[in-house]
């Protein structure tokens, strides 16, 4: 069974640069998240979709982040424009459930560093 | 809110016991998971309780107390390889949301 797949894995831009990650979750699972993670800090969740519908994205910094899940499969996170406090991993994880999550499944994540 | 709570940092010797515990403060409750971390690897899970008590896998085991919103993960005969970071997450109705994270460091 093939995982979470991620891309890039590592990015650098500038601040006030844009920036586009890409996520395919584990075929047949309807949840996917996007945490961020800074050094030394748990995954802090910024979006979740229950196929192509958002669930929650109550800590995603509408001015400047989006994302979508188109045909409730693949997903895009957008920085716009970017700040240095970015600076973090992306990761993107899918479960089967959303109500009873009783495991995730994460991708390798996005390293992204904004100078 | 919700809110998850654990220690920073942990340090053991090989061989020995060490007990990562976890509160946590959500609404809709379902379970309690534990997912290990290496140092610029992925978040990689280990466990989940639905139900009070214990449930041991192998070198680890973790245990739940609903009624406390309380649990712990134990690591037995611990390895130098089980240094990393360990993170609980609680599982809500809709979320998904992680502590902050213990790192543990095991020592030769």
């Amino acid at each position: 069974e093939a995982g979470v797949a991620q891309s890039p894995r590592y990015k650098i831009i500038e601040k006030r640069q844009s920036v586009a990650f890409w996520c395919n979750p584990i075929s047949g699972h309807a949840t996917l998240y996007w945490y961020q993670q800074i050094l030394g800090q748990g995954p802090k969740l910024l979006i979740q979709f229950q196929n192509n519908g958002v669930v929650d994205d109550s800590q995603l910094p509408k001015d400047r982040f989006s994302a979508e899940r188109l045909k409730g499969v693949d997903s895009t996170l957008k920085i716009q424009p970017a700040k240095l406090e970015d600076s973090a991993v992306y990761l993107c994880a899918s479960s089967l459930e959303s109500v009873m999550n009783t495991e995730a499944f994460f991708g390798q994540g996005t390293r992204l560093t904004v100078v | 809110g919700q809110s998850l709570e654990q220690p920073s940092e942990v340090t053991a010797v090989e061989g020995a016991i060490v007990q990562i515990n976890c509160t946590y403060q959500t609404s809709g409750f379902y379970g309690l998971s534990w997912y290990q971390q290496h140092d610029g690897g992925a978040p990689t899970f280990l466990s989940y309780n639905a139900l009070d008590g214990l449930e041991e896998t192998g070198r680890f085991s973790s245990f739940l107390s609903r009624s406390d919103s309380y649990g712990y993960l134990l690591l037995q005969e611990l390895q130098m390889k089980d240094s990393a970071s360990y993170f609980c997450a609680v599982s809500g109705t809709y979320k998904y949301i992680f502590g902050t994270g213990t790192r543990l460091k095991v020592l030769a």
